[in-house]
């Protein structure tokens, strides 16, 4: 039972454009969610975050969107540069209950030039 | 170092052979999961500890699996007797409370069963 899902496991987006990467989960306990992203060969990086008690959150070029009634949450990378290819992976846990971090299968993101 | 470090960075073991996966947490993160990712998949939940104790183990695929935390800091995770299914990246992450902020990861330990 997959309790975060990323139903797309690739993007492809023009160098300038706006990425948004997509994220839905099953969970009503998650409170808090987070992106990652990859390099091959590499560790997973933390790149943004956001607690259920807000619906947005920006960080320079990343920002995330929190839509608790529809358990979505999405991504949005503007403008997309090429050292954002990368694999996206979305996470949550339920933080009141000291719970784990849960990840989904991960997007991988094509930056087109 | 900084961050976490995990160490092997690539084994090769025959299978049924048993293999020890090593992680340094960073210094004074009471939280230490780990996951693995197969070629294709997604991270997959293995354990978590808080402190010393494991209050999740649910990931944890067989018996042929456990992990070990000491002192809060150093964690193992040994296989045994592995199987070709369980070729994966490894990776180990840590965060500094139990309230779940951001997990830092390590570059992983690449596990390939021939």
């Amino acid at each position: 039972d997959q309790q975060v899902k990323q139903n797309s496991p690739s993007l492809s987006v023009q160098e300038g454009r706006i990425s948004i990467l997509n994220c839905d989960y099953t969970n009503s306990m998650f409170d808090y969610f987070l992106w990652y992203k990859k390099y091959p060969a590499e560790g997973p990086t933390f790149l943004i975050s956001i607690s259920s008690i807000k619906d947005k959150n920006e960080d320079g070029r990343f920002t995330v969107f929190l839509n608790k009634s529809a358990k979505h949450l999405s991504l949005h990378i503007v403008p997309s540069q090429p050292g954002d290819s990368a694999v996206y992976f979305c996470a949550a846990s339920a933080r009141t209950r000291d719970d784990k971090i849960i990840f989904g299968k991960g997007t991988r993101l094509h930056i087109l030039p | 170092g900084a961050g976490v470090s995990q160490s092997p960075s690539n084994k090769v073991t025959e299978k049924g052979k048993d293999v020890e996966l090593r992680c340094d947490p960073i210094s004074g993160h009471t939280a230490l999961y780990w996951y693995r990712q197969s070629l294709g998949q997604g991270l997959e939940f293995l354990i978590y500890f808080q402190g010393n104790s494991a209050p999740d183990k649910s990931g944890l695929p067989s018996d042929r699996f456990s992990a070990e935390r000491t002192g809060g800091s150093v964690s193992t995770l040994t296989i045994q007797r592995t199987q070709q299914e369980d070729s994966a990246v490894y990776l180990c992450a840590s965060s500094l409370d139990r309230m779940n902020t951001e997990a830092f990861f390590g570059q992983g330990t690449r596990l390939t069963v021939v």
